[in-house]
């Protein structure tokens, strides 16, 4: 069975960037598409953006164009997220999760068990 | 962006009874790529319906969900003391611009 295993919980100055890692094991990593989804203290969950390892291609959402960076190492299994230019509204936790399945677009049936990020000066 | 509002935001119900959430559309969603999720407090999100009615993997047939275009539902039949959580829909049908509903909360009465 796959699972998701992300990195530790982080703290970071205002104007930083934080990198977290996705690490699938398991099954098939590089077919699935990986979306990272942030759900901030007491809010709903937010899109990020996604990648198909494969493919090595990310789209993200509008609201983080410019600022977010989404990569995958296919020898590893590992997908990244890189957030810059941090602000205190980026405190969240962060997950990442797999498509169901390789077609085009699929529902999130795996998802990894989130990390915090913390944005304070 | 597809924009996604669930109704209501937050429903009371005792154990036994039936839960009807709603969750409607700005646009319509092609194919029905509708999935709703359940989230319970310190945990990662669980898909519980995708295709707009298919369950997913493992879940409970007291889970249901029905609908197209804009408007979609998810009924569970008979509420278990497990089952009081916040559910999430979503649209994936488009990797341009997936995005979730507010989410509605399920509380003990």
């Amino acid at each position: 069975q796959v699972q998701l295993v992300q990195s530790g919980a982080e703290v970071k100055k205002p104007g930083s960037s934080v990198k977290v890692s996705c690490k699938a094991s398991g099954g098939t990593f590089s077919s699935y598409a990986i979306s990272w989804v942030r759900q901030a203290p007491g809010q709903g969950l937010e899109w990020m953006g996604r990648i198909i390892p494969i493919l090595g291609i990310a789209n993200y959402a509008q609201k983080f164009q410019g600022r977010v960076t989404i990569t995958a190492d296919k020898s590893t299994s590992t997908a990244y997220m890189e957030l810059s230019s941090l602000r205190s509204e980026d405190t969240a936790v962060y997950y990442c999760a797999r498509d169901a399945t390789t077609v085009v677009y699929d529902a999130f049936d795996i998802w990894g068990q989130g990390t915090m990020v913390t944005v304070s000066s | 962006e597809i924009v996604l509002t669930q109704s209501p935001g937050t429903l009371s119900l005792s154990p036994g009874e039936r839960a009807t959430l709603s969750c409607r559309a700005s646009q319509s969603v092609s194919s029905s790529y509708l999935a709703w999720y359940q989230q319970k407090p310190g945990q990662a999100p669980r898909l519980l319906i995708y295709g707009a009615s298919s369950r997913a993997t493992g879940i409970p047939d007291r889970f249901s969900g029905s609908g197209s275009g804009t408007d979609f539902t998810l009924t569970i039949s008979r509420l278990e003391p497990e089952d009081f959580a916040v559910y999430y829909c979503q649209q994936y049908g488009s990797s341009l611009s997936i995005t979730f509903g507010q989410g509605t909360r399920l509380e003990i009465k």
